[in-house]
């Protein structure tokens, strides 16, 4: 069976740091693009971040470059999404999501952990 | 970036009857769309990708169709369980979503 878990969330003050981790299992890690994708409370669906199987390539959602850096270690079949200079609008639920086999879309979903920024 | 637009934003019917979704797109995503489904507190379930081809495990009475910029989500007949909010999404490598319909009883 396939499951995401998503660890990592909580209260953080704006300008702070939080690491997402997601831990994958019932599945070949390794083979499948992942993505992180957030929800604002009461609010519709956002693509945060999504990297390729070997790592090698990254896309970020213009709101968050240069800030969010999502990063796997196929080894520990685990995601992060480092999360720097944080704001008050980086407020969601943010969840881990495993692409289909063949292109970008996403079959298979975590809960979700939430990130509140707010001092 | 590609936007998606839904209408309407709400849609509201009783069980038995059928139920269109739109979603437009601000360019031609070929037939690269799928269609989720979120419940209240729970995550998102893939429902229709390219279009028209049902995700595992999904019942026959959801049906996709469209292609270039105009996209459409049929249920055919309402269950309780089918109330719920919909999004459709493109995929790229920055793949974006519609801001959801919400389906809900009448």
């Amino acid at each position: 069976e396939v499951q995401l878990v998503e660890s990592g969330g909580g209260l953080v003050q704006p300008g702070g740091s939080l690491r997402l981790s997601c831990a994958a299992s019932g599945f070949t890690f390794s083979s499948y693009w992942m993505s992180w994708v957030r929800q604002a409370p009461g609010k519709g669906l956002e693509w945060v971040a999504n990297i390729k199987q070997d790592g090698s390539e990254k896309y970020y959602v213009d709101s968050v470059k240069g800030r969010f850096t999502i990063s796997r270690d196929n080894a520990k079949n685990s995601l992060y999404l480092q999360m720097n200079s944080l704001r008050a609008e980086d407020t969601a639920v943010y969840y881990c999501a495993r692409h289909t086999k063949s292109v970008h879309y996403f079959d298979y979903w975590g809960q979700g952990t939430l990130v509140t920024v707010s001092s | 970036e590609i936007v998606l637009t839904q209408s309407p934003a709400t849609l509201s019917l009783s069980p038995g009857e059928r139920a269109t979704l739109s979603c437009r797109a601000s360019q031609s995503v070929s037939s690269y769309l799928a269609w989720y489904q979120q419940k209240p507190g729970q995550a998102p379930r893939l429902l229709i990708y390219d279009a028209s081809n049902r995700a595992t495990g999904i019942p026959a009475r959801f049906s996709g169709s469209g292609s270039g910029t105009d996209f459409t989500l049929t249920i055919s007949s309402l269950e309780p369980e089918d109330f719920a909010v919909y999004y459709c999404q493109q995929r790229s490598n920055w793949p974006t979503f519609g801001q959801g319909t919400k389906l809900e009883i009448k």
